[in-house]
């Protein structure tokens, strides 16, 4: 399809793992957000790329968190050194002329 | 105080009901505003945009009040499938992050 992949869906970590979630956006978006949601919470913002360039990072909760877009397309969101707070579902937005999200990466701790 | 307010709910309404969501927002300039509709296990899809005029789309009317930072949803004639989360969403910057509140978690009932 044409939509926003992820990948993986579903990823089980051991406190202390690093972990590594992709996104490919659709074709063509310029903007790639990446978003963190906690259970019963909304998305919160984590960071945005316009191309291969970090605009913004302030959503990052810590230095354990980091993000690449290298080419201005696939983004990896890795986060080193897992903690069980970094459970929650990963999502990725790219952007035309409105945020189309995908599936999302539910991060489990243990 | 977050950013984006809404009372989580739930609403249990029986099918054929009308029923009204409301949100508060913080950040005077904010200025798109959305709902999106998110259900269990998957990803934020975007409902309607909101409009100052106010706006309709079949049975879901939205409103924004700038001047009190309060948006609202109306869902009149509640269908089983309309059960779901509903998701305000403020943007500060156009084409930046994406503001989302909690949820209000809707549940029709036949």
């Amino acid at each position: 399809g044409a939509g926003v992949s992820q990948s993986p869906r579903y990823k089980v970590a051991k406190r202390g793992q690093d972990v590594a979630l992709r996104c490919d956006p659709i074709s063509g978006h310029v903007s790639l957000f990446w978003y963190q949601q906690a259970l019963g919470q909304g998305p919160e913002f984590l960071t945005y790329f316009q191309n291969e360039a970090q605009l913004d990072k302030s959503g990052l909760p810590s230095d354990r968190f980091f993000a690449e877009r290298p080419e201005g397309s696939v983004s990896t969101l890795k986060i080193q050194r897992t903690q069980q707070e970094d459970s929650a579902v990963y999502l990725c937005a790219s952007s035309g002329p409105r945020q189309y999200f995908g599936p999302g990466t539910r991060l489990t701790v243990t | 105080r977050k950013e984006v307010e809404q009372d989580p709910g739930p609403f249990n309404v029986p099918e054929g009901a009308t029923v009204a969501f409301n949100c508060t927002y913080s950040n005077s300039a904010s200025q798109s505003f959305f709902w999106y509709r998110q259900d269990c296990r998957k990803e934020p899809k975007l409902l309607m945009s909101v409009y100052s005029s106010g706006n309709e789309d079949g049975r879901f009317t939205a409103q924004l009040n700038r001047a009190s930072q309060y948006i609202s949803l109306l869902i009149r004639d509640s269908k089983l499938s309309d059960s779901a989360t509903y998701l305000c969403v403020v943007n500060v910057l156009l084409g930046n992050k994406l503001v989302f509140g909690a949820g209000t978690i809707l549940r029709v009932k036949s």
